[in-house]
């Protein structure tokens, strides 16, 4: 089975401050995506990577970066946390064939305050 | 108009009841479907995955898709308290795009 593995599933963190988010993949998988998740607005893909060291802007990068130093490692990095960033931020990998399904990890709420 | 359209519900059913959740879609160049399930407060759990259309059955659970149609379903059989989650449909274009619906919320009463 895959196990795509978040490394907190709760965190709370003040305006303006820096924050890293952390995920790790076991499939060795070519894609991994950054999703958040809100009431009303299903999800929204903030960036993916197909590589070690490739990135693509998803629908709403705007306040977020990402990192890939590892395959199956890629992490979120909210430059300065504001409170509209508080949500459910799922990270996502796939196998990078064609009709390769997306498996998520279990999530991070993120509370800003 | 949305890529992906799915009833939001909620849908709420007895224990035991067959329980029948769709998705449409409008973009011809989608080419695989997937159904996922999802508790509260976790994340997305992929339940089934078909690139074909007609049906593809895993116990209790059935995925169908009528491509000339451009819709999607999925059947829970003898449903329990148990599957009580909110569904997603989702559908794939290449390994790397992919696109969802806002979610079915589900109660099985028991």
């Amino acid at each position: 089975d895959v196990k795509v593995t978040q490394s907190s599933r709760y965190l709370v963190k003040r305006t303006g401050e820096k924050v890293f988010l952390e995920c790790v993949q076991d499939m060795d998988h070519e894609n991994m995506f950054w999703y958040r998740q809100d009431p009303g607005l299903g999800l929204r893909l903030i960036y993916f990577s197909y590589d070690v060291k490739m990135k693509e802007k998803g629908d709403i990068p705007e306040g977020y970066s990402v990192s890939r130093e590892k395959k199956e490692r890629f992490s979120l990095i909210l430059e300065s946390a504001s409170t509209n960033q508080t949500s459910m931020y799922l990270c996502a990998s796939s196998a990078g064939l064609y009709n390769s399904p997306l498996h998520f990890g279990n999530g991070t709420r993120l509370t800003v305050t | 108009q949305k890529e992906v359209e799915q009833d939001p519900g909620p849908l709420s059913v007895p224990e035991g009841a067959i329980v029948s959740l769709n998705c449409t879609y409008s973009n011809s160049a989608f080419q695989y479907f997937m159904w996922y399930r999802q508790y509260s407060r976790k994340g997305p759990e992929l339940l089934m995955y078909t690139y074909s259309s007609g049906n593809k059955e895993d116990g209790r659970f059935t995925a169908q898709v009528d491509k000339s149609s451009k819709y999607i379903s999925l059947f829970i059989r003898d449903s329990q308290p148990s599957d009580s989650a909110t569904y997603l449909c989702a559908m794939g274009v290449t390994g790397n795009q992919f696109y969802f619906g806002t979610g079915t919320s589900l109660t099985v009463i028991p």
